[in-house]
């Protein structure tokens, strides 16, 4: 079952424009929802958490757990945010973790 | 402090050949994993191991084992690779939170 759900693969912003990247999760119990970014070919790198509740590289993400959203959102698109986003979720037994499928941002000069 | 390192970064095999990925963590992590990176279908798990000793299958375990050889080192071994074993690999590990992530290799399958 599709765990964790990002409907966007592509998204296109200018620069200085806001940008909302979606997730949406179906988990029973209390997950714990994070936000993953892969710059170009580096690797995965966490970006924030929902439970430290902080602001990272001007991206915040509210857990609404009525809408069971996630999602990730900054004022200000910089170029230096052009990247992959994974919206990821944790969970269960084993610290299993289950990732959406990805939306890469582009961030337009 | 290396954090995961996997090796090899890169590697080209044809169709039916074996190989292992090697991963190697040494931030005393219980938990270790193995995913797949394709176009599309974001990462998707393949096997995971809760502690040393334990292995279990993720979602697409078919093809591939994986040993835990110990606290430090969890491989994933291709025992005849096929084209659509093309893909990016990583290996992650997580202590208590979050997952900490390896470099990737990029394995291709002709």
């Amino acid at each position: 079952a599709q765990r964790v759900t990002q409907p966007e693969k592509l998204l296109s912003v200018f620069k200085g424009a806001p940008v909302e990247l979606k997730c949406n999760y179906s988990y029973s119990g209390s997950p714990e929802l994070f936000w993953y970014v892969q710059y170009s070919r580096q690797r995965l790198q966490l970006l924030l958490r929902h439970i430290s509740r902080e602001s990272i590289k001007g991206f915040t993400a509210d857990l609404n757990k009525g809408e069971t959203s996630f999602h990730l959102k900054k004022p200000f698109a910089q170029e230096e945010d052009s990247a992959m986003y994974y919206c990821a979720l944790s969970g269960g037994s084993g610290n299993q973790f289950y990732f959406g499928t990805g939306t890469s941002l582009t961030v337009i000069p | 402090n290396a954090g995961v390192t996997q090796t090899p970064k890169f590697q080209v095999l044809k169709t039916g050949q074996s190989m292992t990925l090697q991963c190697a963590q040494d931030m005393n992590h219980n938990s270790m994993y193995w995913y797949r990176q394709d176009p599309g279908m974001g990462l998707r798990l393949i096997y995971y191991s809760a502690s040393e000793g334990t292995t279990d299958k993720g979602e697409v375990p078919n093809g591939y084992n994986v040993s835990r050889l110990n606290k430090r080192e969890f491989s994933l071994r291709l025992e005849s690779a096929a084209p659509s074993q093309t893909s990016v690999y990583f290996c992650a590990s997580i202590g208590n939170s979050p997952l900490h992530f390896g470099n990737g290799t990029r394995l291709t399958v002709t």
